[in-house]
């Protein structure tokens, strides 16, 4: 059984703080890495596919990182805002398994004024 | 405009019925997937088809069955519903599932009573 694991599970900072969540996964087998972002009754929306051990990408205050070799990834958002309050999932693709998405938990972020 | 539509969003039922979930994309995309929100919030893939075909089928019992008409419609038929079938169910599309996120409908709310 393959995991994933996010942490911490929750996260509660102030607006202007800088902060940054953690996946793991498994390190061997890799394929894709994806970032969601998830709001209080809405759907996931996708931030960041990644594939390449090194890779970073940025969007606005929300960036990412990528090492394959030893199985994780981190999202950074910099200068946070009430409205980046959500859940954050990653999820990990394995190779040759149709594309198949293996979610972590989540971090859930709570952003206060 | 809704790119990835479901119906309905809640469902209600009595034990022993059968029901159909019906998704939809407008986006063109090549691929789509059924997931479960389960009991710990985690989202776990049930089937996935790429153009008709269905190319991932996890191990769910045999009275949840897909059926993709088209490559834009993937609809979940469950028979004999039982009280552990309650969840949310999401359906999702993707270009293809190599480097592209996916792109999540709002979720069905299934309560079985």
């Amino acid at each position: 059984i393959l995991n994933v694991e996010q942490s911490p599970q929750s996260l509660h900072v102030q607006e202007g703080d800088s902060t940054n969540f953690t996946c793991s996964f498994p390190s061997s087998n890799f394929y894709a890495l994806h970032w969601y972002r998830w709001e209080t009754a809405k759907s996931p929306e996708a931030l960041f596919v990644m594939t390449l051990n090194g890779d970073e990408k940025k969007k606005g205050r929300i960036s990412a990182t990528l090492n394959t070799k030893e199985g994780y990834s981190y999202l950074y958002i910099k200068g946070s805002q009430p409205e980046d309050s959500a859940t954050y999932l990653c999820a990990f693709v394995e190779r040759n398994q149709g594309g198949k998405l293996i979610f972590g938990q989540g971090t859930e972020l709570s952003v206060k004024p | 405009d809704t790119a990835v539509s479901q119906t309905p969003k809640y469902l209600v039922t009595q034990m022993g019925n059968d029901k159909s979930i019906k998704c939809e994309q407008n986006l063109g995309h090549d691929t789509m997937y059924w997931y479960k929100q389960d009991s710990k919030k985690f989202l776990k893939i049930m089937f996935s088809y790429n153009n008709k075909e269905l190319i991932i089928n996890e191990t769910v019992p045999n009275r949840f069955s897909p059926k993709s008409p088209d490559k834009a419609h993937l609809n979940l038929h469950i028979n004999s519903l039982e009280l552990g079938d309650s969840a949310v169910y999401f359906c999702a599309s993707s270009q293809g599932w190599q480097n592209y996120g996916y792109t999540f409908g709002s979720g069905t709310r299934l309560t079985v009573v």
